[in-house]
């Protein structure tokens, strides 16, 4: 099966300043899906961004970007201009389409934002 | 706005009990998942379902059971809760290569 790894379990940012999440997997498929979920106190997880394997360009929306490195099989989320509602469990998220469709989650990463 | 609605945010339950845990969602998705999150052990997948009246194990179907009678509701069913079955439960659907959407989740705790 496909591991995702997030290496970092904590991570802090002061307010208006660059973070950097990183995630790495493995796996042996060359079509596949990445994503990055926020999972804020409150609990609901939510889509972050996404990233198709076949695509060579890096995801972005808005204040949030991915590199993606695929022979590396790498991707950090890069958040700028932190903000205090940045603050959150961070999860990588691989996803294949060849086995069931299933989803591979990392253990998380702890963002706290200082202000 | 579309959305996966898990029925009870807090349930409390005793021990043997049989538990029903409902999601519904609204956005005719294919697929639906239920996962386990503890702490430090990330998402764990229970069941998932690729269509209706099918169902498929992931890694710790053990002590669950599912039930997927229309597309838009997947039921979890803990057939004799345990305390080890004290957790966070979400629920979450997607289309054919989509991402995953999720319910707001269930804070299941088993006395």
């Amino acid at each position: 099966a496909q591991t995702v790894t997030q290496s970092q379990p904590e991570m802090s940012v002061q307010e208006a300043e660059t973070v950097t999440l990183s995630c790495t997997y493995d796996t042996s498929e060359s079509d596949y899906y990445l994503f990055w979920y926020k999972q804020p106190p409150s609990r609901q997880m939510i889509l972050v961004i996404r990233q198709e394997a076949y695509k060579q360009q890096n995801a972005t929306e808005n204040r949030f970007s991915v590199n993606f490195q695929k022979a590396a099989k790498s991707f950090s989320l890069k958040i700028s201009d932190s903000q205090l509602g940045d603050a959150a469990m961070y999860f990588c998220a691989y996803r294949s389409p060849l086995t069931g469709n299933q989803f591979y989650f990392g253990t998380g990463t702890s963002l706290t934002v200082i202000p | 706005d579309v959305k996966v609605t898990q029925s009870s945010r807090y349930l409390v339950k005793r021990t043997g009990e049989k538990v029903f845990l409902e999601c519904v969602q609204d956005m005719d998705h294919e697929n639906m998942f239920w996962y386990r999150q503890d702490p430090g052990l990330g998402l764990r997948l229970i069941y998932f379902s690729y269509d209706v009246k099918m169902k498929e194990k992931g890694d710790i179907p053990e002590g669950y059971s599912v039930s997927r009678e229309k597309k838009e509701r997947f039921s979890l069913i803990l057939e004799s809760a345990s305390t080890n079955q004290t957790s966070m439960y979400l629920c979450a659907s997607s289309l054919l290569r989509g991402p995953l959407l999720f319910g707001q989740g269930t804070r299941l705790t088993v006395v």
